[in-house]
């Protein structure tokens, strides 16, 4: 069975950088997996942050960005704002019919 | 703006059947593919189905496969999801979320606010 692994929970002070990763039980991630970013707020429906490794939608605000980093999908927050405290979480394709999404990342803003 | 908006859910007993519906707007619904995705009360996303923007090509996750069948009628703008023999891990809020072009099912870009089905005695 194939699982993709996200950091539990990660803290950040507000103004500064983190960057959270998915990795796949498989091997390394690239950009055929075509990773995607949501996030997801308390009460809330995911909302799409970033797809196909790097690219944003037009409402992706400028401090989000994804990558590939060391094997794995990664989505980086420069500038964290109090707002961006959510739930993230990454999803893989695996080719076929198989998506996968990680088990999310609490990101903490304090 | 794109709308999605499910409905349908409720509560129903181990082995029943409930189908639930996804109403779209905002866009040219036969021209995009669309998933259904749940999740579980207190715990992360699971992808559970997709179908093609004609209908003719249907995907599932492995934990569903046989007991739901996704569908979609393109002139009511509106996707289905039948439950067969529900069991209590199928308990989940259930989204749907159109893919973001037809070339690319695997990304996602808007989601429905999602329906709550509940399976329990």
């Amino acid at each position: 069975q194939t699982v993709v692994t996200q950091e539990p929970s990660l803290t950040v002070s507000p103004g500064g950088t983190v960057t959270l990763t998915c990795a796949s039980s498989t091997g390394a991630v690239t950009s055929d997996y075509y990773p995607n970013w949501f996030q997801q707020k308390p009460g809330q429906a995911p909302r799409a942050l970033i797809y196909s490794t790097s690219n944003k939608y037009s409402w992706t605000p400028a401090r989000f960005s994804g990558s590939l980093l060391g094997g794995k999908a990664a989505l980086t927050l420069s500038g964290v704002q109090p707002e961006d405290e959510a739930e993230y979480y990454c999803l893989l394709y695996y080719g076929g019919a198989q998506l996968v999404f990680g088990g999310g990342t609490k990101l903490t803003v304090l | 703006q794109v709308q999605l908006v499910e409905s349908g859910g409720g509560v129903v007993q181990p082995g029943g059947s409930l189908r639930l519906s996804c109403a779209a707007s905002g866009f040219t619904f036969s021209a995009y593919g669309i998933h259904w995705v749940r999740q579980a009360p207190g715990k992360g996303l699971e992808w559970v189905a997709f179908i093609r923007y004609d209908g003719n090509n249907k995907y599932y996750a492995d934990s569903v496969k046989g007991r739901f069948t996704i569908s979609r009628d393109n002139s009511k703008n509106t996707l289905y999801l039948q439950m067969n023999s529900l069991r209590a891990e199928d308990t989940a809020v259930y989204y749907c979320a159109k893919e973001r072009a037809r070339s690319s099912w695997f990304d996602f870009d808007y989601w429905g606010q999602g329906a709550l089905v509940t399976v329990s005695s």
